[in-house]
């Protein structure tokens, strides 16, 4: 049980558009998720938390009006990178938090962004 | 939350029990250990956590020393798919939108076979 998944796994986009990831828990109903991004050897830092029918928070330095992050159900949040540049690649990682568990957070499998 | 030091990387031999160490000398005392790992280019998974006991599951133990200031991840039984790089966090176990994990650099296990 508790099974993160994103889409895509890996996405190539040409610099200025806009790419959607998505993050479902397939078992499991997760009113917080998370958004991590990872450059290379370096570890996760936290983009964002998503909460279910509200706004996204936002760490110090990421840009909300770049990342744009949608928690339209208790299975599903999506984030949108747009006008993308070649220095948003990165590998972007989300979890999930078992609120009705025992809190713990389960991480999706990551999607590989480049940016041409 | 409370800051972890862990060893930058570590060997260990396959079949061989790998003990991977973590120091966390100002964890509040409602604060838990956690163990996180990242096999190359995936999603963190993860292992185990306490809060004063050791712990063990299938996939390791956790010994937490008396003090509270330092722990050890046990795999008793290396594998070559235990390469990953081990993380060790400690937080309040709020969950939640406070339970978001800090990630440090954490341990580069490489199994040799």
């Amino acid at each position: 049980g508790a099974v993160v998944s994103q889409h895509p796994s890996r996405v190539i986009c040409k610099s200025g558009t806009s790419v959607k990831i998505e993050c479902r828990s397939l078992d499991f109903q997760a009113t917080t998720m998370f958004w991590y991004r990872q450059f290379p050897k370096q570890s996760l830092m936290l983009m964002a938390t998503s909460n279910e029918g509200s706004k996204a928070t936002y760490e110090q330095g990421v840009e909300k009006d770049k990342f744009l992050i949608n928690h339209a159900s208790l299975t599903l949040s999506t984030l949108t990178v747009t006008s993308a540049h070649p220095e948003d690649s990165s590998f972007y990682i989300c979890s999930a938090v078992w609120a009705a568990g025992n809190h713990e957070q389960f991480f999706g499998p990551g999607t590989r962004l480049t940016v041409l | 939350d409370a800051k972890t030091t862990q060893p930058p990387s570590m060997d260990c031999a396959e079949g061989r029990a790998a003990n991977l160490p973590c120091n966390h000398s100002t964890i509040s005392g409602n604060e838990y250990v956690y163990w996180y790992r990242q096999i190359h280019s995936q999603g963190p998974q993860y292992i185990i956590h306490g809060l004063k006991n050791n712990e063990t599951n299938e996939m390791a133990s956790l010994i937490i020393t008396e003090d509270r200031k330092s722990s050890t991840l046990i795999l008793p039984h290396a594998t070559l798919r235990d390469t990953a790089v081990y993380y060790c966090i400690v937080r309040v176990n709020y969950g939640g939108s406070q339970g978001n994990l800090i990630f440090g650099k954490g341990t580069k296990l490489s199994v040799k076979p």
